[in-house]
Order: C-alpha cells, then sequence, then structure tokens
C-alpha cells in the first residue's frame, strides 16, 4: 500500500542536542510538509518542498532546518532542541500545489520529548 | 488575519447525531477540508468541498455555504470509535491550507 513513514514514532533528546526525524512516501507526490503540532493545537506548518523547491514559513525558526535528498525522503533537522520544542512533528505529502485543492496524506508523526 | 473557529470540545451519544461546527475568515477560498484526528495519531482525510451543498459519504456528511464563511460535518450513527478530534481546514488564495485547533468529540455509551 503507498504511504507516508515517519521515524521513529517517537524520540527523546536532551536540551540542545541535535536530532533529525524523518518521513518517506511511496506515493510519489511532489509535496512533502513538515507540520509540528502541540496538544489541542492546530499543525503548525514549518516548511514545505515543492519538488526540490523548498519553501520556509516566514515564522519558523532558525533552529529548524530541512532535507529532501530525492523525492522519496524528507528530512527535519532540530539543531538545538529547546523544551518548547517537545511535540508532535507530522509529516504530509500531497500530489501538487501547496495545500491547494490536493488531499495531504500524513505519516504517524514522531512524538518528540526534549529533556 | 485568517481565522478558522470551532468549538473546542463536543460530547454525544453513541447512536446519535452530531453536527461540529467551523466558520473561517479567510483571504480568499479555494476549499475546505475535513480531517479527523484520534489522540496522538495523524490527521487522515474525511471530506473535501469546494463547491456549496452538501457532500455524503457514508455516515460522514459536510456541508459548505461559501457566502456565510461556514461549514458543518455531520456524524451518523454515533460509535465510540469516533471520539477523536475534527479538524476543519480552508484553502486560502494563494493555496496556503489554515487550519482550525480542532473539535475534540466525546461519544458516551
Amino acid at each position: 500500500d503507498a504511504m507516508v513513514i515517519q521515524n521513529p514514532r517517537y524520540q527523546v533528546t536532551q536540551f540542545g542536542k541535535p536530532v533529525t526525524l524523518s518521513c518517506s512516501q511511496t506515493l510519489n507526490h511532489n509535496v512533502m510538509y513538515w507540520y509540528q503540532q502541540k496538544s489541542s493545537q492546530a499543525p503548525k506548518l514549518l516548511f514545505h518542498y515543492y519538488d526540490k523547491d523548498f519553501n520556509n514559513e516566514a515564522d519558523t525558526p532558525d533552529n529548524f532546518q530541512s532535507r529532501r535528498p530525492n523525492t522519496s525522503f524528507c528530512f527535519l533537522d532540530i539543531r538545538s532542541p529547546g523544551l518548547g520544542d517537545a511535540a508532535m512533528y507530522l509529516c504530509a505529502t500531497s500530489r501538487d500545489r501547496q495545500g491547494g485543492t490536493d488531499t495531504q496524506y500524513f505519516g504517524p508523526g514522531t512524538r518528540l520529548t526534549v529533556l | 488575519g485568517q481565522n478558522i473557529d470551532q468549538p473546542t470540545e463536543m460530547t454525544a451519544t453513541e447512536g446519535a447525531i452530531v453536527q461540529i461546527n467551523c466558520t473561517y475568515q479567510t483571504s480568499g477560498f479555494n476549499g475546505l477540508f475535513w480531517y479527523q484526528q484520534h489522540a496522538g495519531e495523524a490527521p487522515t482525510f474525511l471530506s473535501y468541498n469546494v463547491l456549496d451543498g452538501l457532500e455524503e459519504k457514508g455516515r460522514f456528511s459536510s456541508f459548505l455555504s461559501r457566502s456565510k464563511g461556514y461549514s458543518y460535518l455531520l456524524l451518523k450513527e454515533l460509535q465510540m470509535k469516533d471520539s477523536a478530534s475534527y479538524l476543519c481546514a480552508v484553502t486560502d488564495s494563494n493555496y496556503q491550507l489554515i487550519w482550525g485547533a480542532g473539535t475534540k468529540l466525546i461519544i458516551k455509551p
């Protein structure tokens, strides 16, 4: 089955210790997104790739970086995690257009804990 | 600014019907999505409306009125597994997806 996969599902890191979250997709979608979601809040878009074209949201902290080495994979790097970065990180894909009229398909998420 | 409003929490009884409302103020409109999100899991797609009217899909229906900036999600024959958060999201004129904070639906036996 075509799907969006995120690893790991649960990640624990220490304050200030870099961490990388990964996402892969077998849907062959052009667009990949990273969202941060805290409890009882709306998902907050951090950035997205339209193919290789990187689009950063204006309010995404510099502490967050992303890489998309090929169509299938996308990584979220948090260079120096703070306690406020503890959240669920959701990867999503869509066939075309950023959000547009195309449905976004989500991975299961990675829950990040910062100690 | 852009805004999506949904009730924070609703409670309903198993077997009953519940309507979850969503109002939006966005710069333009290119469609409205409803997603279901179980606790600790990722959102899953439920419905998409771009034209006024009612879209029915099994036990779930979604309604849109663009002139009123209003949508609702109607859930019939509620089951315990329907306990989840329901997120409304709107695509604006720049094709940015604006998310609501979600409505937590609690189903009681």
